[in-house]
């Protein structure tokens, strides 16, 4: 069975940093590309970012382009997301996916991240 | 990078159809087949209902159908049933990035 548990959500100050990890199982990891959406509170979803298998192809949406990075290690079939100058509009459930480059097949619970002074 | 246009509400009585509309460019839904289309239950994480315009994932009823023309991708759920009430998203390839609609409430009268 194919299992995304995202963890690193947290209240953090605006400017502040945040790592988001998700732990992937059920499937052979590095075979897949992996994507981050979010939502923000009551909200629609956001496309983030995407990375390939073997990590060496990475998009960003012009909202978090220069401030958040998406990496993997395949081998410890754990997706990130190294999330940097935060701010108030960061706030959201942010959304671990497995897919292709353009279809997601499989979506994690999610990990609350909380922008706010 | 703007969001697809999908319209804020559809509803339909149980047993009729409802089709939800996904508007693009031909940067986006236009210019490639490779639409999908998510539901998201209230509090929960959403799901894969159609890929790359019309393929449906196993598991997913066949009352769930997609289209596209043009720039504008269609959702149509046949047979409405209760379980069927949630949000809809469409999501597209667009090259360097991909995009989702805004999100469509679909109710069951």
């Amino acid at each position: 069975e194919v299992q995304l548990v995202e963890s690193g959500g947290a209240l953090v100050q605006p400017g502040g940093s945040l790592r988001l990890s998700c732990a992937a199982s059920g499937f052979t990891f590095s075979s897949y590309w992996m994507h981050w959406v979010r939502q923000a509170p009551g909200k629609g979803l956001v496309w983030i970012s995407r990375v390939n298998g073997d990590g060496s192809s990475t998009s960003h949406a012009d909202s978090v382009k220069g401030r958040f990075t998406i990496s993997r290690d395949n081998a410890k079939n754990t997706l990130y997301l190294q999330m940097n100058s935060l701010r108030t509009e960061d706030t959201a459930m942010y959304y671990c996916t497995r897919g292709n480059m353009v279809t997601l097949y499989s979506w994690g619970q999610g990990t609350l991240v909380t922008v706010s002074s | 990078q703007s969001a697809l246009t999908q319209p804020p509400s559809a509803s339909g009585s149980p047993g009729q159809s409802v089709t939800i509309s996904c508007t693009g460019t031909s940067s986006d839904v236009g210019g490639y087949n490779y639409v999908s289309w998510y539901q998201q239950h209230p509090g929960k994480a959403p799901k894969l209902m159609i890929y790359e315009v019309t393929k449906r994932p196993s598991g997913v009823p066949d009352r769930f159908s997609g289209s596209k023309s043009g720039n504008t991708a269609s959702l149509t759920v046949s047979g409405l049933q209760a379980e069927d009430e949630a949000d809809y998203y469409c999501s597209s390839y667009a090259g360097s990035n991909n995009l989702f609609g805004g999100g469509t409430k679909v109710t069951v009268l």
